[in-house]
Formats: C-alpha cells, sequence, structure tokens
C-alpha cells in the first residue's frame, strides 16, 4: 500500500449502505494483498486476503477486489452496520518480501 | 485460542530509561514480526522471526533497538536508552509459517517516552 503520512482520508457512510475502500500499491511484483481492520485501541484484525491469481473474493459481507492492470485493491462491506466503524489497511506483498501497509482509511458509519 | 499476547499494554518511562516489550505468539505459529504505528509513519515492520531466526532487521530504527527471540513462544524488543521519538504503539504479530501468509495482531503496547 501507499502511505499517505498524516492525513487518514475519512469514508462516511450511512449505517445500512455499502461501503467501498480503495487503495493503491506500486510494487508490480506483489502477488499477496491483504485487509485488516483496526479499532480504537486495538490491533490490527485479519478481514480478507487475496492472491494474485484471483481478482475478487468474498468473505462475509465483504469483498475484495483486485486489479493488477492498475495496481488497486478495493474493499466492499455490504450492508455497513456500526461494528464496522474503524480504521482499515491494505498491505501488499511480494514473495519474499516484507508487508507493506498503507496509510490507512478511516470508515464512520452513520446510525 | 489465546492469540498473540502482549506486555505490557501500556508503558511510561522517561528518556534514557530501558524498556523491554514482551510478546507471545500464538502456539504453532513459526512466525514472528514486531511493528511499530505511529501517525507520521503508519506501521512499520522492525524486524522478523522465523524458526526463531532473524530473518529481516533492516527496519530497525538504530542500535539503540534489539530483539530478541529465545524460543518458539517468546520474543522481546528492548530500546535502550529510550527517547522521546520512539513513542508508538508497538505490536506483535504471527504467521503460521512464513512472512506471506496472513499475520495476526497482538493488542500492542503503548509507550509513551517523556
Amino acid at each position: 500500500g501507499e502511505s499517505v503520512g498524516l492525513h487518514l482520508p475519512t469514508l462516511s457512510v450511512q449505517e445500512g449502505d455499502n461501503s467501498i475502500i480503495n487503495c493503491a500499491y506500486s510494487n508490480s511484483a506483489s502477488d499477496y494483498f491483504i485487509w485488516y481492520k483496526q479499532e480504537s485501541g486495538k490491533g490490527p484484525q485479519f478481514i480478507i486476503d487475496i492472491r494474485s491469481n484471483m481478482d475478487k473474493r468474498q468473505g462475509q459481507r465483504v469483498t475484495v477486489l483486485l486489479n493488477k492492470t492498475v495496481k488497486h485493491l478495493s474493499l466492499q462491506i455490504a450492508a455497513t452496520q456500526p461494528g464496522d466503524s474503524a480504521v482499515y489497511f491494505c498491505a501488499d506483498q511480494a514473495a519474499g518480501n516484507k508487508l507493506t501497509f498503507g496509510g490507512g482509511t478511516r470508515v464512520l458509519v452513520k446510525p | 485460542d489465546a492469540g498473540v499476547i502482549q506486555s505490557p499494554r501500556h508503558e511510561v518511562t522517561e528518556m534514557g530509561q530501558e524498556v523491554t516489550l514482551r510478546c507471545k505468539p500464538i502456539s504453532g505459529h513459526n512466525s514472528l514480526f514486531w511493528y511499530r504505528q505511529t501517525m507520521m509513519r503508519g506501521l512499520e515492520l522492525l524486524i522478523y522471526f522465523n524458526n526463531n531466526v532473524p530473518i529481516d532487521d533492516s527496519g530497525m530504527p538504530e542500535d539503540r533497538f534489539s530483539a530478541k527471540m529465545p524460543n518458539a513462544s517468546f520474543s522481546t524488543l528492548k530500546i535502550q536508552p529510550s527517547e522521546p521519538r520512539d513513542s508508538a504503539v508497538y505490536f506483535c504479530a504471527s504467521s503460521f509459517r512464513t512472512a506471506q501468509e496472513t499475520q495476526y495482531f497482538g493488542p500492542g503496547t503503548r509507550l509513551l517516552v517523556l
């Protein structure tokens, strides 16, 4: 992922709506991608991952889409709930290299 | 499963003091990672162990930082002497076999160096 330093993008979403969080990565050799959720005062929590031989993977209420052509990753959350409020990080990794985290996106769910 | 365990959860110390952070990875996991999180730099990998052996320590800031993994169930990250710029949240994570698998994070240690 690409770090954005101090500025943390924020996505405000109405409860029940779908959320889409976007992430760009820079390493064209990356072949493993992962999304983490971090709630206040807690460590990052695994949500879903995808390898480069796939372009879509679904979990429970979440879908990750991978576009290797433009080096773009997205996380879709269906029927967003108040418990989804958190900071979401994407991370990418090339074989033999360390996981590189993006700067994160804050999701605020409005009741 | 208890997950990754870190201690202490909070540490406040004075500049120049030694700080030791502790981590117990998930049982059966062979890889262990230490990360630092700050607002300015986000999440940064400090060091990565596999089968108790340091594999990549390129993220360790300087000689003041050292990490050890004496056995499969315990690791320490030591800062000596500590400086105010070391204030951050330090996370330990573990994965089953290698670095290219899901990493499970502990709750973190929030360090404040005055």
